[in-house]
């Protein structure tokens, strides 16, 4: 079956770094996507790793390791408006998402 | 003026009741999906569209169907409003000449049944 692993919720503070860990098992893979949720709103494009390495855009870096069906979402310099659920969803062979549950992020001052 | 949007954003209805969500999008794109979000669950596919002609069924596609009227268009009905599809619902387009396939969602629907 298909599975995504995310943790339920982490908290961090203000200014700080946080990494975010997903985990997916996927009838074969085409990429992965991470989006930004805050509470109530649509989810937001953040990143997409078709390849193994590390993807970086401003504050926010992706990583991707295919073979370990790992990755990760690192945010530095954390700021208050970034208290959002943060989804992982992988792109399965039919270039379908699946979704991950999401990673409810608490940032406190 | 929001690129991908929704009406209604919010709705009470009744067990029973037929309710449709509409989905209307400026931004040009071929693809068009229609998910519902429950707390502690991912986002579930229920229906999806690659053009006007082409209709699919998602993950939980029973007791939903869709009509897509033009290639901005793409609602979703419950013909007979049951409670356990009180959930909040996206609507979402993607370029199908997008190198990614990045989704670009609607505000959301919550739509709540008694």
């Amino acid at each position: 079956g298909q599975n995504i692993d995310q943790p339920t919720e982490m908290t961090a503070t203000e200014g700080a770094i946080v990494q975010i860990n997903c985990t997916y098992q996927t009838s074969g893979f085409n990429g992965l996507f991470w989006y930004q949720q805050h509470a109530g709103e649509a989810p937001t494009f953040l990143s997409y790793n078709v390849l193994d390495g590390l993807e970086e855009k401003g504050r926010f870096s992706s990583f991707l390791s295919r073979s370990k069906g790992y990755s990760y979402l690192l945010l530095k310099e954390l700021q208050m408006k970034d208290s959002a659920s943060y989804l992982c969803a992988p792109l399965d062979s039919n270039y379908q998402l699946i979704w991950g549950a999401g990673t409810k992020l608490i940032i406190k001052p | 003026d929001a690129d991908v949007t929704q009406t209604p954003r919010n709705r009470i209805t009744k067990t029973g009741k037929r309710i449709m969500l509409e989905c209307s999008q400026t931004k040009g794109h071929d693809r068009m999906y229609w998910y519902r979000q429950d707390p502690g669950l991912g986002l579930r596919l229920i229906y999806y569209s690659f053009d006007v002609k082409d209709i699919n069924k998602g993950e939980i596609s029973d007791g939903y169907s869709v009509s897509r009227q033009a290639q901005a268009k793409f609602s979703l009905s419950l013909e007979s409003a049951i409670p356990n599809q009180t959930a909040l619902y996206f609507c979402a387009t993607s370029a199908m000449e997008s190198d990614t396939g990045e989704l670009f969602f609607g505000e959301g629907s919550r739509l709540t049944v008694l």
